[in-house]
């Protein structure tokens, strides 16, 4: 059973556009989240963390985070094709937090 | 940047055949892993190390095997390879708890 869910399974936006992802664990010893891109042939890359409830922003990217529910997104505004990639949540668990799990992720595509 | 190197690049093995992946790391962190990914799966967890001399099993460690003979060195083995190890394969490191994982460039695997 995937501890870590991702949807949509892939998106569609239009360049300029904005882009929400989305992850949710069903484990509730889960502690801290992080969100990797990989572009096609590349090999992950982080791009945030959010380790408490709330918002973080880093220029285009938002991310959130509600520990109740232990649900975290992505919001990507003015979206660029260079955006256009594989998004990967990853969480941590409390009681072993070396152990990195990630889910199936989100390919996104951004449309010219 | 950090840098994780894996070896080889790309593997061609038998079924029933030994097979070694090789992963170095210069960053002197304490933590590796091993992820194998696979379409709809995302990255999955196979054997992780905590320093030199120690393993833990990962989330899918049946069939592989895993060895941190140093710091800098971890690799994963294959006793007797079989078709279903198709996969691509990442190393990664990471200096410990909430901390990012660097990943290398990744193995690709092919057992006939």
């Amino acid at each position: 059973q995937q501890k870590v869910q991702q949807s949509p399974e892939s998106l569609i936006v239009p360049e300029g556009g904005m882009a929400s992802l989305n992850c949710t664990s069903s484990d509730r010893n889960v502690d801290y989240f992080w969100w990797y891109r990989q572009h096609s042939g590349k090999s992950p890359k982080m791009l945030m963390s959010i380790f408490s409830n709330g918002e973080k922003e880093e220029g285009r990217f938002t991310v959130h985070l509600n520990k109740a529910s232990l649900h975290t997104s992505l919001h990507i505004r003015d979206s660029q094709p260079s955006d256009s990639a594989l998004y990967l949540c990853a969480a941590s668990l409390n009681y072993n937090q070396g152990k990195l799990i990630f889910g199936q992720g989100t390919k996104l595509s951004i449309k010219p | 940047e950090a840098a994780v190197t894996q070896s080889p690049r790309n593997k061609v093995a038998v079924t029933g055949g030994k097979v070694t992946l090789s992963c170095n790391q210069t960053n002197n962190h304490n933590n590796m892993y091993w992820y194998r990914q696979d379409t709809g799966h995302g990255l999955r967890l196979i054997h992780y190390s905590y320093g030199a001399g120690s393993t833990e099993k990962g989330d899918i460690p049946d069939g592989y095997k895993a060895s941190r003979p140093s710091q800098e060195n971890f690799s994963l083995i294959l006793e007797l390879a079989t078709p279903s190890q198709t996969s691509v394969y990442f190393c990664a490191s990471g200096a410990g708890v909430a901390e990012t994982l660097y990943f290398g460039s990744g193995t690709r695997l092919t057992v006939l």
